[in-house]
Parts: structure tokens; C-alpha cells; sequence
């Protein structure tokens, strides 16, 4: 089955850094990935869609300067949370599509503390 | 956001009971709906789906419901299992402003009491 990774699983960083969050497809290449955000006790909100090539699109709300999204190649999507505070502190969960594919792959998620 | 439920519903069940999980939504131009189960500190898993133009689904051990007119979907779990025990978030997915997305609900916490 299709496989999606996250690095780190979880990361602490302090008050002012940025970190960068890498998702995965390890066995397909994925055409479109999101990146989903979930706060303890609450569902998964969508962040933004990435397309390989091209600009993220962020939904409505979701600060694109705070959280940059690369999509380099049909296997890696990047999340950079720059100057990160308290706040953004979350459990940040990629998904990776296959154009054809009904499914969503979900990768496992990254745990983010900021100090 | 869309769908950010506050605190998550609960729903209790004895062992070997069924459990039927509900849940409302609002895009009526869904394509697909579908049910994810969410153990603590770990993604989403994919359990069953269903396409609009459908209003029963079966799975191993699960069923999904869909009532279009009410817009209502449902997950029943047959015989639940101590290993049932999760989160559950129904989504749905077609095309958004901004394209084809999967939106999220709210969710529901399912304890299994041995």
C-alpha cells in the first residue's frame, strides 16, 4: 500500500526559530499534497494544497509567509513554520493524492512544541 | 476553519456491541465521503468510503450510511473491539474554492469498555 512519511515526529523548538517539517511519499508519486494542522481535541484543518511545481494554496485564514510549503519533486513537500511561537504549536499532518486515486494517503504526523 | 469542532463528542460502547458514529455535513457537492479512525499521536487511518451517487457501503465489520437529503453520514461498527477504540472524523471530499479538497469533521471520541 501507499506509504507517506513525516521527519521529524515530533520536534521542539524555541520562541522566534523556524523549523521545517518534510513529508514523504515513499512508493508513488503523489501530484498533490495538503497539509492538515490539529490542535489537541479537535479535528484536522486544512492548512493548504501544494501542487509539485507550483505555488501552495493556502486556505482562508492560514498565513503563507509564516507557513512556507515547497514542493519540489513528486515525492517531497516541505513545511517551514518561520518564526514560530507558542501558538503554533500542533500536531501537523501531511497527505499525499494520486491523480486517479480516490484515496488520500496520511503520513503520521509531526508533534511541534515551541518554548 | 472549517469543520473545528471545540471538544470532541463521545460515544461509549460495551464490547461486542455495535456503534454507530454519526455525522452531518454541508457540502452537498461532495464527491466522496469518508471515514477515518485516529489513534492517540498518530495520522489518520482510512476505514471506508462512499461515493455521493451511493447511500450504503459494507465493509469488514463497518457500514457507512449516507442520506444526501439530510445530508447525514453514518459509520456502524459491528461486534466492537477493545482495538476500536479511537477517534473518528468523517470527511468529505470534491472540489472547493481552491480545488479538490478533503474537509474534515468534527469528530468522535469511541471508548470500548471490556
Amino acid at each position: 500500500g501507499a506509504v507517506v512519511s513525516q521527519h521529524p515526529s515530533w520536534v521542539i523548538c524555541k520562541s522566534g526559530t523556524s523549523v521545517k517539517i518534510e513529508c514523504r511519499s515513499l512508493d508513488f508519486q503523489a501530484t498533490t499534497m495538503f497539509w492538515y494542522r490539529q490542535f489537541p481535541k479537535q479535528s484536522l484543518m486544512l492548512m493548504a494544497t501544494s501542487n509539485e511545481g507550483s505555488k501552495a494554496t493556502y486556505e482562508q485564514g492560514v498565513e503563507k509567509d509564516k507557513f512556507l510549503i515547497n514542493h519540489a519533486s513528486l515525492t517531497l513537500s516541505t513545511l517551514t513554520v518561520t518564526s514560530a511561537h507558542p501558538e503554533d504549536s500542533s500536531f501537523y499532518i501531511c497527505s499525499a493524492y494520486l491523480a486517479g486515486d480516490s484515496e488520500q494517503y496520511f503520513g503520521p504526523g509531526t508533534r511541534l512544541t515551541v518554548t | 476553519g472549517e469543520n473545528v469542532g471545540l471538544h470532541l463528542p463521545t460515544l461509549s460502547v460495551q464490547e461486542g456491541d455495535n456503534s454507530i458514529i454519526n455525522c452531518a455535513y454541508s457540502n452537498s457537492a461532495s464527491d466522496y465521503f469518508i471515514w477515518y479512525k485516529q489513534e492517540s499521536g498518530k495520522g489518520p487511518q482510512f476505514i471506508i468510503d462512499i461515493r455521493s451517487n451511493m447511500d450504503k457501503r459494507q465493509g469488514q465489520r463497518v457500514t457507512v450510511l449516507l442520506n444526501k437529503t439530510v445530508k447525514h453520514l453514518s459509520l456502524q461498527i459491528a461486534a466492537t473491539q477493545p482495538g476500536d477504540s479511537a477517534v473518528y472524523f468523517c470527511a468529505e471530499k470534491g472540489a472547493r474554492a481552491g480545488g479538490f479538497k478533503t474537509i474534515f469533521g468534527a469528530g468522535t471520541r469511541l471508548f470500548v469498555k471490556a
